[in-house]
């Protein structure tokens, strides 16, 4: 079965060092998205990338965050300058429409950063 | 704004019934969608219901009433391995979900 895949599995940073998280998302799939859960907190919503731009971003992701997708197969978050409250673990997720239909979104195994 | 509601924590016994609701406000709304979170894992995709109604899939299924802006997940024949955290989440229209807060549900034997 199609999977998306993150890597590194953990990442420890030291606090105003950058960090950039990979992804690669299913092959045939066209939406992709980054989402982080603090422990123990919900899934929260970072952005949405399309056609090679951020299609719909939120309010945490400011101005220290940016995306890529460098190539055909991977997708990047970059965190400029990290923070404590950085510290979570951050999902990639891929979907085949933008709208979910019955498929949902596929979501990697995440990326747990913590910022020391 | 916007915003999903679940309980914090369901409670069941293996081989019962559980219903897990959960009511959204959302600006603009195309359907609600449940995962399943272990810990440590990442969220599964359960389903989705863009219309209301009823949606089954084996033992889970969910409902939906947009006029009430309600649904529920219902998950039967409860096994051990569904100790997990069930979260619903709304698609906003576009290119964004938002997720509620997760309920933990707890089978006990």
């Amino acid at each position: 079965e199609p999977e998306v895949t993150q890597t590194p599995s953990h990442q420890v940073t030291q606090m105003g060092q950058e960090v950039i998280l990979r992804c690669v998302p299913i092959s045939n799939h066209l939406y992709f998205y980054w989402y982080r859960q603090i422990l123990g907190q919900k899934v929260e919503f970072l952005v949405s990338f399309y056609n090679n731009e951020i299609s719909e971003k939120s309010e945490i992701f400011d101005d220290q965050f940016s995306v890529e997708r460098p190539d055909g197969s991977n997708f990047t978050l970059k965190i400029r300058s990290t923070k404590l409250e950085d510290s979570a673990m951050y999902f990639c997720a891929s979907s085949e429409k933008g709208q979910v239909h019955n498929y949902g979104y596929t979501f990697g195994s995440g990326t747990r950063l913590t910022v020391v | 704004g916007q915003s999903l509601e679940q309980p914090s924590e369901v409670t069941a016994v293996e081989g019962a019934i559980v219903q897990i609701n959960c009511t959204y406000q959302t600006s603009g709304f195309y359907g609600l969608s449940w995962y399943q979170q272990h810990d440590g894992g990442a969220p599964t995709f359960l389903s989705y219901n863009a219309l209301d109604g009823l949606e089954e899939t084996g033992r889970f299924s969910s409902f939906l009433s947009r006029s009430d802006s309600y649904g529920y997940l219902l998950l039967q024949e409860l096994q051990m391995k569904d100790s997990a955290s069930y979260f619903c989440a709304s698609n906003t229209g576009g290119f964004k979900t938002i997720f509620g807060a997760g309920t933990r549900l707890f089978v006990k034997a």
